[in-house]
């Protein structure tokens, strides 16, 4: 069975800070991992997908990297503004035909002004 | 407005009362899901479907039923809410057409059962 894990569970940083949240996962045979943000009481907003061939997606300040191999995915957030606070979720999408993703924990990321 | 939409956005319900969970996007994706969030168990599956009259179990299916006759509409049913069913439900769909395509997830039903 698939396992996402991701650390921190929390982390809280000065503003302009740049910063790596990680997502590690059990089974290697994925389709694609995608990460998400969510604010508190609010939906999810995918932020990026990398397929299983990609090694890593940029948008704006963000750059995510997979590493299928070793069964793991950096979020890098460039410059970070309270604006980024927000829990991140990172889900992978299963590579066997099984369809629906599984999710991390996430991490609950505070940007101090 | 395109997109997906759940409703209601907030519900409480007593035990034993069955009650239904809308789902409905305007993007003509051909899969929905529904998950549960909880504190400490994160997001899991529990239902989803591949198109219109095709659904199958996720991780945690009990106590749940859905239906889906109209592309655009996925409804999940509770038949005999319990309180270990409190949760945020939400809703994602996912296009057929375009390979490694995003999921889009709805704003979440926040159900309370008393």
């Amino acid at each position: 069975k698939q396992e996402v894990t991701q650390i921190p569970a929390a982390l809280s940083v000065p503003e302009g800070e740049n910063l790596v949240l990680n997502c590690s996962f059990t089974d290697s045979a994925i389709y694609n991992l995608q990460w998400f943000r969510q604010d508190p009481g609010k939906g999810l907003t995918s932020l990026l997908l990398i397929q299983s061939s990609q090694r890593e997606q940029t948008s704006g300040r963000l750059n995510a990297s997979l590493d299928k191999s070793s069964g793991r995915s950096t979020l890098y957030i460039a410059a970070s503004q309270p604006g980024d606070s927000a829990t991140y979720l990172c889900a992978v999408r299963p590579g066997g035909g099984a369809d629906g993703l599984t999710f991390g924990k996430g991490t609950h990321l505070i940007i101090q002004p | 407005d395109a997109g997906i939409t759940q409703s209601p956005r907030y519900k409480i319900t007593e035990t034993g009362r069955q009650v239904t969970l809308m789902c409905h996007q305007t993007w003509s994706h051909s899969y929905m899901f529904w998950y549960r969030q909880d504190l400490g168990h994160g997001l899991r599956l529990i239902y989803y479907s591949a198109a219109a009259d095709i659904t199958d179990k996720g991780e945690v299916p009990d106590g749940y039923v859905v239906s889906r006759s109209k592309t655009e509409n996925f409804p999940l049913t509770l038949e005999s809410a319990t309180r270990s069913q409190t949760s945020v439900y939400f809703c994602a769909s996912r296009s057929q057409r375009v390979r490694n395509t995003e999921a889009f997830f709805g704003q979440g039903t926040r159900l309370t059962v008393v």
